[in-house]
Parts: C-alpha cells; sequence; structure tokens
C-alpha cells in the first residue's frame, strides 16, 4: 500500500525559502506513467496546484509560481522535494504531495499535508 | 479566482441526491480527464472519481461522475451526514500545462 509523508519546517521568516521532502513508501517512485505532485492549501481556501515530477526528472510547474519553484525527485531515497524561494505570508498553506497518473487522471494518494507558516 | 467554476455551496437532506457542477473550458475539462475529491476539514482531500466516471477501490456507488463538453458533475446518491464536506474537482490544463482545481463546494446534509 503507497504511502506518502511530507516533512519540512513549520514556520519560516518572510524572504526565505521553502524546502519540503515527501517520502514515498510502499512502492518506487520509478514506477512507469506517475507523477509526484506537490498542492497547497492556504487556510480557508481552495487547493492550488504547485507542480510535479517524473522519477525521470520532467516536471511541470504552476505558472503564478513557476519562477520561485523547483521539484526534483531523488530515486536514491525514494523521495521528491519542493523548493520554494522567497517566501511570503501569501505562501502560508497546508502544503500536501500526493501522485497521480501520467495522464492527470486524478491524485491517490496523498500525504496528510503539512502547515507552512510565514511570519516574522 | 480559480480556473475551474464550482458553486459555492449546495444544500440537500439526508437520504437525498445532490450534483456538483464544474464549468471549464476546451483547454482544460474539454480534453483532459476530470477527478473529484472530497475533503472532511482539517483531513487531507480524499478521491472519489478519477478518469472522468471511475471509483477508486473502496468508494461506494452512491459517487459518480459524469462529464459532458466543458463540464463534469458529481453525484451523490443516499445522502448521510458523513458525506458533509468540501468537495473539488481537478484537471489537467493543456494551456497553463499544469493542474488546476475548481474553488471548492461545501456541502451541507441537514
Amino acid at each position: 500500500q503507497w504511502e506518502l509523508q511530507e516533512s519540512g519546517p513549520g514556520l519560516l521568516k518572510p524572504s526565505e525559502t521553502l524546502s519540503l521532502t515527501c517520502t514515498v513508501s510502499g512502492g518506487s517512485i520509478t514506477s512507469n506513467n506517475y507523477f509526484w505532485g506537490w498542492i497547497r492549501q492556504p487556510p480557508g481556501k481552495a487547493l492550488e496546484c504547485i507542480g510535479g515530477v517524473s522519477y525521470s526528472g520532467s516536471t511541470y510547474y504552476n505558472p503564478s509560481l513557476k519562477s520561485r519553484v523547483t521539484i526534483s525527485a531523488d530515486t536514491s531515497k525514494n523521495h521528491f522535494s519542493l523548493k520554494l524561494t522567497s517566501m511570503t505570508a501569501a505562501d502560508t498553506a497546508v502544503y500536501y504531495c500526493a501522485r497521480h497518473s501520467g495522464w492527470f487522471g486524478g491524485y491517490d494518494p496523498w500525504g496528510q499535508g503539512t502547515l507552512v507558516t510565514v511570519s516574522s | 479566482q480559480s480556473v475551474l467554476t464550482q458553486p459555492p455551496s449546495v444544500f440537500a437532506a439526508p437520504g437525498q441526491k445532490v450534483t456538483i457542477s464544474c464549468f471549464g473550458s476546451n483547454s482544460n475539462i474539454g480534453n483532459n480527464y476530470v477527478s473529484w475529491y472530497q475533503q472532511i476539514p482539517g483531513t487531507a482531500p480524499k478521491l472519489l472519481i478519477y478518469d472522468h466516471n471511475k471509483r477508486p477501490s473502496g468508494i461506494p456507488d452512491r459517487f459518480s461522475g459524469s462529464k459532458s463538453g466543458t463540464s463534469a458533475t458529481l453525484g451523490i446518491t443516499g445522502l448521510q451526514t458523513g458525506d458533509e464536506a468540501d468537495y473539488y474537482c481537478a484537471t489537467w490544463d493543456s494551456s497553463l500545462n499544469a493542474g488546476v482545481f475548481g474553488g471548492g463546494t461545501k456541502l451541507t446534509v441537514l
């Protein structure tokens, strides 16, 4: 059974860089036809796709975040990571990692999510 | 402002049926697969429907999905109080080259 678990700091100061890791268990991230994605949800607001990566390193990013985002996969550690630079209060959100099919059929499974707060 | 448009809220009585709509365009729903998620506050979203109308194992057949043109619909029959949650649609947007979500619909069963 696949399980995903986010890890990283819960509190950042404005202008700092967020680094989150999603550790995958129950299977390999090198499995064909899967992408590994990051989604976030500001308090009381809707879900927002940040981007994703395949095991081979193909990536896609939300255009509104593209200049600040890097998503990468580490097959040796069976995890993938998110870096988001120049954090502001508007980036305060619960950050989720999830798997989706190559044709973006649906995100499943999801990690439990981690709250990241940006405050001075 | 979300790329996909959903009604902010829907209400229905226990045992009844409800539908939740999701409106998009040719660059997203019109040419890509739609998925639906249930999110109970404080928890991660759960996949209800993928590839327009398929249910993952463990999802009861009270939940159904359909797509027509540039819109999609989630249907829930035999409503239970435990179905109270936020529901989101999602798909790929070929113009943005990224995934997109709807703004979410809060279902109240009363």
